[in-house]
């Protein structure tokens, strides 16, 4: 089945560093990643999406200058958090499709980033 | 913002029927029921999708009405490790962005 490999699991980073987040499709060519966070107790969070090649598209009220998507090959996205702060501490979680695929979209196994 | 809702919590004891309903009546004519499920601390899992009939797989069934109004998400046997949030997500596949709402946390008892 589709696998989707996030990394790192956990990271500990300082205040005001950049982190820098993968997701890569195993077996299968993602056109379309998106990029989730969740807050503890709460639901996922739609950050952005970005197209293999395009600029991301990020939702309303997610600054686009301190989190960088980058979606430059078919099989990679990363999610860079820019001068980290501590209420940016949550869990990261990507997913991907692909064009056409039939069946749910794939996850990665998530982020837990925590700004100290 | 998420066009089903969910109970919020639901019990279930280990090796009964989990039955997990679902609302979404202002659903169209080319949307998906998906549901997924969330393990603590773990990216969510696909579980099943239906259109219009239901559907059965490996891990659960999904019925969904006639009108497709709502839908039920039955976990056969549920085992103790079927304790997890479950989303109900209508959207229209191939890329369409997946927007999450707030789930039922299943609790699966011994």
């Amino acid at each position: 089945g589709a696998v989707v490999s996030q990394h790192p699991s956990r990271v500990i980073c300082k205040s005001g560093t950049s982190v820098k987040i993968e997701c890569r499709s195993l077996d299968f060519q993602a056109t379309t990643m998106f990029w989730y966070r969740q807050f503890p107790k709460q639901s996922l969070m739609l950050m952005a999406t970005s197209n293999e090649g395009s600029k991301a598209t990020y939702e309303q009220g997610v600054e686009k200058d301190k989190f960088l998507i980058n979606h430059a090959s078919l099989t990679l996205s990363t999610l860079t958090v820019t001068s980290a702060h501590p209420e940016d501490s949550s869990f990261y979680i990507c997913s991907a499709t692909s064009l056409g695929r039939v069946g749910g979209y794939t996850f990665g196994s998530g982020t837990r980033l925590t700004v100290v | 913002d998420a066009k089903t809702t969910q109970p919020p919590s639901m019990d279930c004891a280990e090796g009964r029927a989990a039955n997990l309903p679902c609302n979404h009546s202002t659903i169209s004519g080319n949307e998906y029921v998906y549901w997924y499920r969330q393990i603590h601390s773990q990216g969510p899992q696909y579980i099943i999708h239906g259109l219009k009939n239901n559907e059965t797989n490996e891990m659960a069934s999904l019925i969904i009405t006639e009108d497709r109004k709502s839908s039920t998400l039955i976990l056969p046997h549920a085992t103790l490790r079927d304790t997890a949030v479950y989303y109900c997500i209508v959207n229209r596949g191939g890329s369409e962005k997946l927007v999450f709402g707030k789930g039922t946390k299943l609790t699966v008892n011994p």
